[in-house]
C-alpha cells in the first residue's frame, strides 16, 4: 500500500470554476499535511500546509484535513490558466526529524 | 544567492564515470536532504541530514554516496551509475523545530541522464 495516493488526472476545468483535488494516506500517526505545486521543469513550491481537522483558508485556497477518513483535499476557486500544474500531496511522517512522503500528484488543467 | 541553489542543473555521464551534484542553502536551516523524481512516480526521499549528521537512508544503492560538510552544504557522489538511474535529484532544507510543520524549500533540481 502506498504512502500517499493521487488521482494522476489530468483534472480539467474551465476558467474561474473549482479545481477540487484529493489525497489519502496511510498512516494514521502521520502529523501534518502539504500540498506543492510543480509546474512542468521546475521543483515543488509550497502551496499550503495543515495539521489541524478541518479546513484552512489561505486566499484561493483552501485545505481541508479529515484524520479519521485519512483524506486530504485542494480546493482551488476561482481558477485560472496559471494554476495548470502538478499538485503534490506530501505527508510529515517524521517524529524526531522530518520525513516526507510524497504522493504521485494530480496535473491539473485550466482551460481559459 | 537565496533559498536552495543545485549545481549542475544539468548533467549527463556514462556508466562508468563519477561525478557530484551539490546544493547549497542560503536560508540558514539544519536540516537537507535529497530526492529522486522519476517520470510518472512520487518523489522518492533517499537522504536526510538533520544537524550535518545523516539520520535516515532509505535503502538506496551504494553508487549514491552523500556528503554533508555543514549545515549550508550538501552533496551526492555518483558512481557506476546504470540508467535507470536518470532522473530530475531535488535538494531540499528545513528547519527542524519542535514542532511538527517545517516546510521544505527546493532547489531547481539537476537533470541526470545516464547513458
Amino acid at each position: 500500500q502506498k504512502e500517499v495516493e493521487q488521482n494522476s488526472g489530468p483534472l480539467s476545468v474551465p476558467e474561474g470554476a473549482i479545481a477540487s483535488l484529493n489525497c489519502t494516506y496511510s498512516d494514521r500517526g502521520s502529523q501534518s499535511f502539504f500540498w506543492y505545486r510543480q509546474y512542468s521543469g521546475k521543483s515543488p513550491e509550497l502551496i499550503m500546509f495543515i495539521y489541524s481537522n478541518g479546513d484552512k483558508e489561505d486566499g484561493r485556497f483552501t485545505a481541508q484535513l479529515n484524520k479519521a477518513s485519512q483524506y486530504v483535499s485542494l480546493l482551488i476557486r476561482d481558477s485560472q490558466p496559471s494554476d495548470s500544474a502538478t499538485y503534490l500531496c506530501a505527508v510529515n511522517k517524521g517524529y524526531n526529524f522530518n520525513k516526507f512522503y510524497f504522493g504521485s500528484g494530480t496535473k491539473l488543467n485550466v482551460k481559459p | 544567492e537565496t533559498g536552495v541553489t543545485q549545481t549542475p542543473r544539468h548533467l549527463v555521464m556514462g556508466m562508468t564515470n563519477k561525478k557530484s551534484l551539490k546544493c547549497e542553502q542560503h536560508l540558514g536551516h539544519n536540516a537537507m536532504y535529497w530526492y529522486k523524481q522519476s517520470a510518472k512516480k512520487p518523489l522518492e526521499l533517499m537522504f536526510v541530514y538533520s544537524l550535518e549528521e545523516r539520520v535516515e537512508n532509505n535503502s538506496v544503492p551504494s553508487r549514491f554516496s552523500p556528503e554533508c560538510p555543514n549545515s549550508s552544504h550538501l552533496f551526492l557522489h555518483l558512481h557506476t551509475l546504470q540508467p535507470e538511474d536518470s532522473a530530475l535529484y531535488l535538494c531540499a532544507s528545513s528547519q527542524e523545530t519542535s514542532g511538527d510543520y517545517n516546510e521544505q524549500f527546493f532547489g531547481p533540481g539537476t537533470r541526470l541522464t545516464v547513458l
